[in-house]
């Protein structure tokens, strides 16, 4: 099973500040990773896919980069509404996810 | 646009066999190459996969629960179903069904709203 370990665990940052959000793989996972993101009371929502992809609908202010193990989502200027848990997902070998990363603004 | 949306009952007693429905509307759920999902999420933990079944019927579980789960396709209600059998506590969970579009995102997406699950004698 591919171990997804993402950190921080919270992070807390001003409206405006970039957020960058980690997730590492116990194994490559090539490029095969996508990350969610979950308001309260709400289903996840797919943000970016193939590490690097935006998915429809998202802002230009989401980013992903990474290939193998190392990971980054990266939101360039936070607005108010970004508060969420954000999940990264791997698809190399079955599917798991990462634990999440709380964004407080 | 492909929408999704789960149903069942809110409370299932320990032992006995969980079984959830996920509706979709916007498209045929033997049109393409699809593959519909199940993926489980504790209260305030994370996800979890539980498994999928193609558009043609082949199903893939999480090797976990692989035991216990049962995928199948209701063409004629355009529908797919989870059952989860010798459920305990630990089965407790938001339960979301998803879709894969092969070929093309290769993701979860969209997902449904979510149904409750409570195991509780």
């Amino acid at each position: 099973e591919v171990v997804l370990t993402q950190s921080p665990a919270t992070l807390s940052l001003s409206p405006g500040e970039r957020a960058t959000l980690s997730c590492r793989a116990s194994q490559s996972v090539t490029y095969y990773l996508a990350w969610y993101q979950q308001k309260p009371g709400q289903a996840p929502r797919l943000l970016i896919y193939d590490a690097s992809n935006r998915a429809t609908g998202i802002p230009a202010r989401f980013s992903g980069s990474g290939s193998g193990t190392d990971f980054t989502l990266t939101i360039s200027s936070l607005e108010p509404e970004d508060s969420a848990v954000y999940y990264c997902q791997q698809r190399s070998n079955w599917h798991t996810f990462g634990g999440g990363t709380k964004v407080e603004i | 646009q492909v929408q999704l949306q789960e149903s069942g009952p809110g409370l299932v007693r320990p032992s006995q066999t969980l079984s959830l429905t996920c509706a979709v509307s916007g498209d045929s759920i033997t049109n393409g190459d699809y593959y519909w999902s199940w993926i489980r999420q504790p209260p305030g933990k994370g996800l979890e996969w539980v498994g999928y079944i193609s558009s043609s019927g082949s199903t893939h579980y999480n090797p976990s629960l692989q035991s216990r789960v049962i995928m199948s396709l209701d063409t004629s209600k355009n529908q797919f179903s989870l059952k989860l059998t010798s459920v305990t506590a630990a089965d407790t969970a938001m339960y979301y069904c998803a879709m894969i579009v092969r070929g093309v995102i290769n993701w979860f997406d969209p997902w449904g709203q979510g149904t409750l699950v409570t195991v509780s004698s």
